[in-house]
Order: structure tokens, then sequence, then C-alpha cells
């Protein structure tokens, strides 16, 4: 079954602090990840894939096939970075599968 | 503002009663997708369009649920017979082969009373 799992609701850290948000996957298949973020009275927008490798405002993700994970990783959180991020795994048609997300939030 | 818009933005309805949705995707995505969202969740997809062809049904879409993209432009996602279960966020996104990702829309919120 295709099914992404994000094990914390809440991650809370003080501005500064390393932030790792997790991600674990099952799929069948060479997958295709997607962490999006939804700020606060904000729509979903996409923050980074991993196809492109990139670094996003600080963020990066890599994908580990041997643990089947996706973790999303900022050395040092800053307080605009509170908000809703979703893992989010491509599956068939390019349609997404999300986890529950994890609610980051960063206090001053 | 260019982006996937969804109307109304907020939707109250009687149980039993049929509500209809909107989504108007960004013009040169030819790739239109419906999901729900409800408390705590993440979203979960109902149904995906390419162009006008409706390509896929989640097993979530249930025979009250239908979905249209006529002219492969807008897309109307409708709820017959309404229950409280049906109460959620609906999001539209949009697509294509060289976007890279999704544009989602900001939602139509159902309540069901």
């Amino acid at each position: 079954a295709q099914r992404v799992t994000q094990p914390e609701k809440l991650l809370s850290v003080f501005k500064g602090a390393p932030v790792e948000l997790k991600c674990n996957y099952s799929y069948s298949g060479s997958p295709e990840l997607f962490w999006y973020v939804q700020y606060s009275r904000q729509r979903l927008q996409l923050l980074l894939r991993h196809i492109s490798r990139e670094s996003i405002k600080g963020f990066t993700a890599d994908l580990n096939k041997g643990e089947t994970s996706f973790h999303l990783k900022k050395p040092f959180a800053q307080e605009e970075d509170s908000a809703m991020y979703y893992c989010a795994l491509s599956g068939g048609y390019n349609k997404l599968i999300f986890g529950a997300g994890t609610r980051l939030a960063v206090h001053p | 503002d260019t982006g996937v818009s969804q109307n109304p933005r907020h939707k109250i309805t009687k149980r039993g009663q049929n509500v209809t949705f909107r989504c108007d995707p960004i013009s040169e995505h030819n790739r239109l997708y419906w999901y729900r969202q409800t408390l705590g969740q993440g979203p979960e997809f109902l149904t995906y369009f390419q162009n006008e062809a409706q390509l896929e049904k989640s097993r979530l879409l249930s025979d009250r649920f239908s979905a249209e993209r006529p002219k492969g432009s807008f897309s109307t996602l409708e709820i017959q017979r309404t229950e409280q279960g049906d109460s959620a966020m609906y999001l539209c996104a949009s697509s294509s082969p060289r976007a890279g990702g999704y544009t989602f829309g900001s939602g139509t919120r159902l309540t069901v009373v």
C-alpha cells in the first residue's frame, strides 16, 4: 500500500535550533517525494521536491531509499518557519498521497 | 492573481441539500485534481482530470459525488444529498508536465449542519 507517515503532530523548537521533520513512506516502485508547507491563512504550497535536490528557505531533504525516509531539515530555525508541513508521495498520474502533517512552532 | 481560484470560499448547507464547487486552474495547466482535507489530516485525493477526461477516481468519491471538467478548463465538484461527514475543506490543484509540482487553490470549506 502507498502510505506516508509523519510521526509527529507538533514539533516545538526555539529560534536558532536545528529542525528535523520526519517523513517515512511506503511505496512499491521509484517514488517521487515532496514537502509542502502551509503558512497561517495561506494556501498549500510546494516547498521542495527530492528530484530537484534544492535548498529552499534553508530547508533540505534527502531521499533515503534504504530507510524509506524523506526527512526535512534546517540547521537554524526562524520564527517565520512556523507553519504546517506535509510530506507527500507521487503515486500514479502524479496524484499526491499526503501525510497527516506536522505543525512546526518556532519560539523566540 | 493568476493562481488556482476556487469558489465559494465557504459554504454552509443543510443536510440533504446539494452543493457545487468551482475550480479555475492555471490556464496552461492541463491536469486538475480535487482533494478533501478534514481536521488533523493531510489532503486526500478524490479525482484527477487530464484536459476534459476524468482519469482516476478515489474510493472516497461515493456515488453522491460527481466532478466535471467541460472543455478542459474549469472544473466543478458536486455533492448530492450532503451528509455531516462531508464537512471538510475541498481543495483543487492544477499542474502540467513542465510545472514541476502542484499549484493549490485556497479551498472551499464546506459545513453541513
